[in-house]
Parts: C-alpha cells; structure tokens; sequence
C-alpha cells in the first residue's frame, strides 16, 4: 500500500540546536500531518498543513515549532531551538482528502526518535 | 474531555485463541473509530475503520471491531490469533469536520507459540 517515509529515523540533538525532521508522503496526497510520541504515552496531534499553510495545531506545537513543504518536496518540522522535553518519537503522516463524513485514510511514517541532550 | 482509552497495556494471548482488545472513548457525540496496528519499526496501518451503519466492521487480517453506542467502545476481535499478528494496537477517534486524530495509548499484543 501507500507509504509514508520519514528520515533520518533517529537523531541526537544537543539542546538549543536545531533539528529538521523530513517526512516524504504519499505522492498524490494533499494533506500532511505531525504527531509526537513520547515513551509510553500516546500519539498526540501536533499540527496539520495544506496548500502551504497550517490549519490545525495543538497546543503541543510551540512557537519553536515550524513546517513546510517547499516546491512539493519533503513535509518537514523544524524545531527551533531544541529542549529536552522535544525527546520523542514524531510521526508523520499524509492523507488525500480532509476530514469529515469522508475522513481520508491517514497514511504513517515509521517515525523519527528524536532525542535532545 | 474528549478521550480514548484503551485498558490493557499488555495482552498476551496463545496462537490460534480468540483475542479482544478493549477500546473506549468519551466523546459528546459519536466519533469516527480506527483501530491501527503498528509492527516494528514501521509506521502505522489501518485495520478498520467505523463511520456509520453497521456496527460491526471487518477489517484485514481476519480482524473485525464491534462499536456500541451504549457502551461507548469500539473493541477490536479476531476468532483466531498468528505469531505474525504481535505488534502493537491503536484505537483512535476523529469527529467529524476536523482532520484531528486521536489516539489511545496503544496495546501491546505478544502471541505465544
């Protein structure tokens, strides 16, 4: 089926620095996401994006916190700077359609581990 | 607040047994149910998904889940277990007009040869 690829899979951070988290979707899909996943909890919503702009965040999703999809490449969060409770596992994923009665299937990554020092 | 609880952390149940994963939300209206699984080191796959209608939907892999209103869960089943199935189970919930998913905790399925 459709896959969601995500790189690197993991990565160690000194805090403070930046990280770039690259997720590659679905060819054909419209609509991106991130979640975060720290040991032992539960995935969390983190943000949704289309047509370059973000229509959905939490309140997870820090003003350190940015994505974008240049020019149809990698759907990428971008923290900047890194703090020690950004250590976590995020997942991407990506979808053709919006919500709703017709909710699309969202499509995942494998995910990332992220670990800040 | 709006919720997704899935009780048991750790099932472990013998190959060819029956299986039920325990899944309840707390919504003010009825959700969209999913149930993923998620192997290691992959990212997640959906196993069935419940709109409306029948209460009762299957799913790949022989799964099926059973949603009751009255009881506001959505459990996952399957008459007879393989070593292939132990990963890792998600319920999750959407309302409808927005792209939100929400996620239990996740089950942890070991089978035992």
């Amino acid at each position: 089926g459709p896959k969601v690829l995500q790189i690197p899979s993991h990565q160690i951070i000194d805090m403070g620095q930046m990280v770039t988290l690259n997720c590659d979707p679905v060819s054909n899909h419209l609509y991106f996401y991130w979640y975060k996943q720290i040991l032992g909890q539960q995935m969390e919503f983190l943000v949704n994006f289309y047509n370059g702009k973000v229509m959905e965040k939490s309140k997870l999703f820090k003003d350190q916190f940015s994505v974008e999809r240049p020019d149809g490449s990698y759907f990428t969060l971008k923290i900047q700077p890194t703090a020690l409770e950004d250590s976590a596992v995020y997942f991407c994923a990506s979808s053709l359609g919006l919500g709703g009665r017709y909710q699309d299937t969202q499509y995942f990554g494998p995910g990332t581990r992220l670990l800040v020092l | 607040a709006q919720s997704v609880t899935q009780p048991d952390a750790r099932v472990t149940v013998s190959e060819g047994a029956s299986l039920q994963l325990r899944c309840k939300y707390s919504y003010s209206a009825t959700p969209y149910l999913f149930w993923y699984v998620q192997y290691p080191r992959q990212g997640l796959q959906l196993l069935l998904k419940y709109y409306s209608g029948d209460p009762v939907v299957q799913g790949v892999n022989g799964f099926e889940a059973e949603f009751s209103k009255s009881n506001s869960s959505f459990h996952l089943r399957k008459a007879s277990v393989h070593w292939s199935d132990s990963a890792v189970y998600f319920c999750a919930v959407s309302m409808p007009n927005t792209d939100k998913v929400v996620f239990g905790t996740g089950t942890r399925l070991q089978v035992s040869p």
